[in-house]
């Protein structure tokens, strides 16, 4: 596809369950990046990877945050035993090389968390 | 620290230019960027200014950066009612820092 693309749109989920949210990059972009973004805030930086190694994962809040990227395309964020502080819109991007090259984003996934 | 500031709120009439504002903290700032956010949708990419110009211009929008006060704005010139979102500014240093963002309503 022509952008960065995100599934689900909408995520439900009860408080302790595992979820998994997908990301499909721009086809060719090596850089990969996970935001989360709470209502009313701007997106905040959680994990950053170069092909398929994580290269920056300082914004995790947690061990129950995890994110993979096994082919350095498509990625996946996986957050286990969530918890309703983890309702939030989470947004990928990628940029074509680095972190200096311009972050394109998809429309974000919207998780809740009852 | 990293620590970008934005004020929360702008309300312009349709026609007039708008000007949002933005401080950043961190001087080693590569790229500073305006991104655009409408209720919900992912971020769009407006525009972008590198740290060591001073202004930049495309078409109705104009970037001016003030590196030695950190201060940088975007300013919308004949404003429309398409123009009303959350407009979000943020800095690269190894990460993309943003904003809280800046919620920009257009009335007639």
């Amino acid at each position: 596809g022509a952008g960065v693309s995100q599934t689900p749109s909408n995520k439900v989920t009860e408080k302790g369950k595992y979820v998994e949210l997908r990301c499909d990059p721009i086809s060719g972009h090596t850089a990969l990046y996970w935001y989360r973004q709470s209502l009313g805030q701007g997106p905040e930086f959680l994990i950053y990877f170069q092909g398929t190694g994580a290269a920056d994962d300082s914004g995790l809040p947690n061990d129950r945050f995890f994110a993979v990227r096994p082919e350095g395309s498509v990625s996946t964020l996986k957050i286990q035993r969530t918890e309703r502080g983890d309702s939030a819109v989470y947004l990928c991007a990628s940029s074509l090389v680095g972190t200096t090259d311009t972050q394109y984003f998809g429309p974000g996934t919207r998780l809740t968390v009852l | 620290g990293e620590d970008v500031e934005q004020s929360l709120f702008l309300s312009v009439r349709e026609g007039d230019s708008s000007v949002i504002n933005c401080t950043y903290t961190d001087s080693s700032s590569t790229y500073l960027y305006w991104y655009k956010q409408e209720p919900g949708a992912g971020l769009q990419l407006l525009t972008y200014i590198f740290s060591n110009m001073d202004m930049k211009q495309d078409q109705r929008l104009t970037v001016l950066l003030n590196k030695k006060d950190k201060h940088l704005s975007l300013r919308i010139a004949d404003t429309q009612t398409g123009d009303s979102a959350i407009y979000f500014c943020a800095e690269i240093t190894d990460k993309l820092i943003f904003g809280t963002g800046t919620r920009l309503q257009v009335f007639p």
